[in-house]
């Protein structure tokens, strides 16, 4: 079956270190996102890919990183440069980077950093 | 800029109907999605309207669009137990040639026996 598969479920980190949060999917799809999620609050976006080897800022990258080395993967890194990394973290990915092209996403990451 | 807003909470009866409300600022959308959450899982897409249609029904769900009024609301019939979830409503905005959705906050939407 295709998807977008999103690991860990859970991630327990202390503050200062970074963490890396995995995203793959073998939907063959071009484009791929990233979104914070917080209670009460809608989606954010963080980074966005149209395309392998690029990628673009969100509306709130500050303290994030991203690669997107090989078309089925996007990684997120959150540095210890993010003031409040605790958060529901949700890839998403779409056929192509259009407004007609709808985002299917994957069952998301949650992170703690105490 | 983009904003969408949603109430935040909705609770209806089993087999009765839940209307979810939705407004929207960004008048060159041209897609208007809603999307379903269940606990602790990602975003499931419901359904999509073209900004040149003014409804669309999918089964038990229906879709109404006011482009004037950039009012957008979800009609889910019958309703069961199972469309206990948080509901979302997005916006598509251009980006050079990027899509970029801009989401509401989601209304939790809770049916009761």
């Amino acid at each position: 079956d295709g998807g977008i598969t999103q690991s860990p479920k859970y991630l327990f980190r202390k503050e200062g270190q970074n963490v890396t949060l995995s995203c793959e999917q073998n939907l063959n799809h071009d484009a791929m996102y990233w979104y914070r999620q917080d209670p009460g609050q809608g989606l954010r976006l963080i980074y966005y890919s149209q395309i392998v080897n690029d990628f673009q800022k969100g509306d709130i990258a500050e303290g994030y990183s991203v690669s997107r080395e090989k078309k089925e993967s996007f990684p997120l890194t959150v540095t210890s440069a993010q003031k409040n990394p605790t958060a529901f973290y949700l890839c998403a990915s779409s056929r192509y980077p259009g407004q007609n092209s709808p985002l299917h996403f994957g069952n998301g990451t949650r992170l703690t950093v105490t | 800029g983009e904003d969408v807003e949603q109430s935040l909470f909705l609770s209806v009866r089993e087999g009765d109907s839940s209307v979810i409300n939705c407004t929207y600022t960004d008048s060159s959308s041209t897609y208007l999605y809603w999307y379903k959450q269940e606990p602790g899982a990602g975003l499931q897409l419901l359904t999509y309207i073209f900004s040149n249609m003014d409804m669309k029904q999918d089964q038990r769900l229906t879709v109404l669009l006011n482009k004037k009024d950039k009012h957008l609301s979800l009609r889910i019939a019958d309703t069961q137990t199972g469309d206990s979830a948080i509901y979302f409503c997005a916006e598509t905005s251009n980006t050079g040639t990027a899509s970029k959705l801009t989401f509401g906050t989601g209304t939790r939407l809770q049916v009761t026996l």
